[in-house]
């Protein structure tokens, strides 16, 4: 069976620092590995994935994310935070169907 | 092109009254998946439709139980319902079946408040 888990429920960083979000997945089959993220009071909203090829993803927003076989990681980094990355980020895994991580809030002070 | 949309978005019952939510995919999207949102409990799947075929549940009792139209809408109704069940009811859609990597498009949810 596949899981994800998310290495810390919330995350403080300033403003302008590196933002780094911790995925460890498990699969039994090569991953389909998504990370998304939710405002408040909205859905999700696909940051960036990985299907096959180049390790290193990047996505909207300034996001990449690099999936490390070895490791069974998918950690997710912007090397600049701003307020507007406040919110809270999902790690997903991926083979007959979705599973998602419990989440990390991401908190950014000014 | 329009995103996922769902309704109603916010909706108040009482214990042992039974709801129906809808969801509207993007248009051309042939796969609906519905999960549910709490603090407690994260986001759990609770089931995906696809060409008008349940391909796939979750771990959640008989109470919810969903179907597709031939117009790929959605629906999901939860019958007797009990305090537990609030919670955002999210649906997302995709081309062609979730995993496999098809992007999965989220609607706003739909938050469920149970007195």
């Amino acid at each position: 069976a596949q899981s994800v888990t998310q290495l810390g429920s919330h995350v403080s960083v300033s403003e302008g620092a590196l933002v780094l979000l911790r995925c460890n997945y498990s699969s039994s089959v090569p991953p389909y590995l998504f990370w998304y993220v939710q405002y408040p009071n909205q859905g999700l909203q696909l940051l960036l994935k990985y299907t096959t090829g180049a390790t290193l993803v990047k996505g909207i927003n300034g996001f990449e994310a690099e999936f490390k076989k070895s490791e069974t990681s998918f950690h997710l980094t912007k090397p600049s935070a701003h307020m507007s990355d406040a919110a809270e980020y999902f790690c997903a895994v991926s083979n007959n169907d979705m599973r998602f991580g419990a989440g990390t809030r991401l908190t950014v002070k000014p | 092109k329009a995103g996922v949309t769902q309704t109603p978005r916010y909706l108040i019952k009482t214990r042992g009254q039974q709801v129906t939510l809808s969801c509207s995919p993007i248009s051309g999207h042939r796969s609906v998946s519905w999960y549910q949102q709490t603090p407690g409990q994260g986001l759990q799947f609770l089931f995906e439709y696809f060409s008008e075929t349940q391909r796939n549940k979750g771990n959640f009792p008989g109470r919810f139980s969903g179907r597709q139209f031939s117009n790929s809408r959605s629906e999901m109704n939860v019958s007797t319902l009990e305090l537990g069940d609030s919670a955002l009811y999210l649906c997302a859609s995709s081309l062609e079946v979730a995993g496999k990597g098809e992007t999965q498009y989220f609607g706003p949810g739909t938050r469920l408040l149970v007195l």
